[in-house]
């Protein structure tokens, strides 16, 4: 069955810090979607990264970079230099396509929430 | 543009009574979907729709029913509100279904 293992259920490190966020996808597709959502406490939910599985290059953003590694079915996420601001639930999904009505549901992890402190 | 509206934010029922959470995008998307955030589950598909007029059961579509009747609303009916049914919902659409999906705000909601 699709999954998506989010095995770090809190993380706190003091601002400034580097911190990695863990995610490990399971899925019998070839062809999937993988995404970073992040939830600050406001509650919305803001769309960071989407990947897809020919695409293994890592990206940088800023402060932060993703890892997409298939051999071990993760898609890990680092932020660099961590500031308060980044304070906040972060979700990876995996993008599953449904076969009746030609939809691709987001299945979630768990999510990390993260507390930069100053 | 306003991107995918929800309302209400806060919504307290008692048990039984039903009541529709609304949604609205004013991106043209065709798809558009309605998900459940409880803690420590991350999000959970209920429902979603391809286009106006289909409409399909996501994960845990039960208790909830919806309706596309066009390409910017998605409302979802709780038809007899149950404490399980207490939970933030959230609405979200998207260009293609492998693209991603923008998220309103959510709805919490209490079933006393």
């Amino acid at each position: 069955a699709q999954k998506v293992t989010q095995a770090q259920t809190e993380i706190s490190v003091v601002e400034k810090e580097d911190v990695t966020l863990d995610c490990v996808y399971e899925t019998r597709d070839t062809t999937y979607y993988l995404f970073w959502y992040k939830q600050p406490p406001s509650g919305e939910l803001v769309f960071l990264i989407r990947r897809n599985s020919f695409d293994e290059q890592n990206e940088i953003s800023g402060r932060y970079s993703w890892n997409f590694q298939k051999s071990t079915s993760s898609f890990n996420f680092t932020i660099t230099a961590s500031q308060v601001v980044d304070s906040a639930v972060y979700f990876c999904a995996l993008s599953e396509a449904l076969f009746s009505g030609g939809y691709n549901k987001l299945i979630f992890g768990a999510g990390t929430r993260l507390a930069v402190h100053p | 543009n306003a991107g995918v509206t929800q309302t209400p934010k806060f919504q307290v029922l008692k048990t039984g009574q039903s009541m529709t959470l609304q949604c609205a995008q004013d991106m043209n998307h065709e798809y558009m979907s309605w998900y459940r955030q409880d803690p420590g589950m991350g999000l959970r598909l209920i429902h979603y729709s391809v286009g106006a007029g289909i409409t399909d059961q996501g994960e845990v579509p039960n208790g909830y029913n919806v309706s596309r009747s066009t390409t910017e609303d998605f409302p979802l009916r709780l038809l007899s509100a149950a404490p399980s049914q207490t939970s933030v919902y959230f609405c979200a659409s998207s260009y293609s279904p492998v693209l991603e999906q923008f998220f309103g705000p959510g709805t919490r909601l209490t079933v006393l």
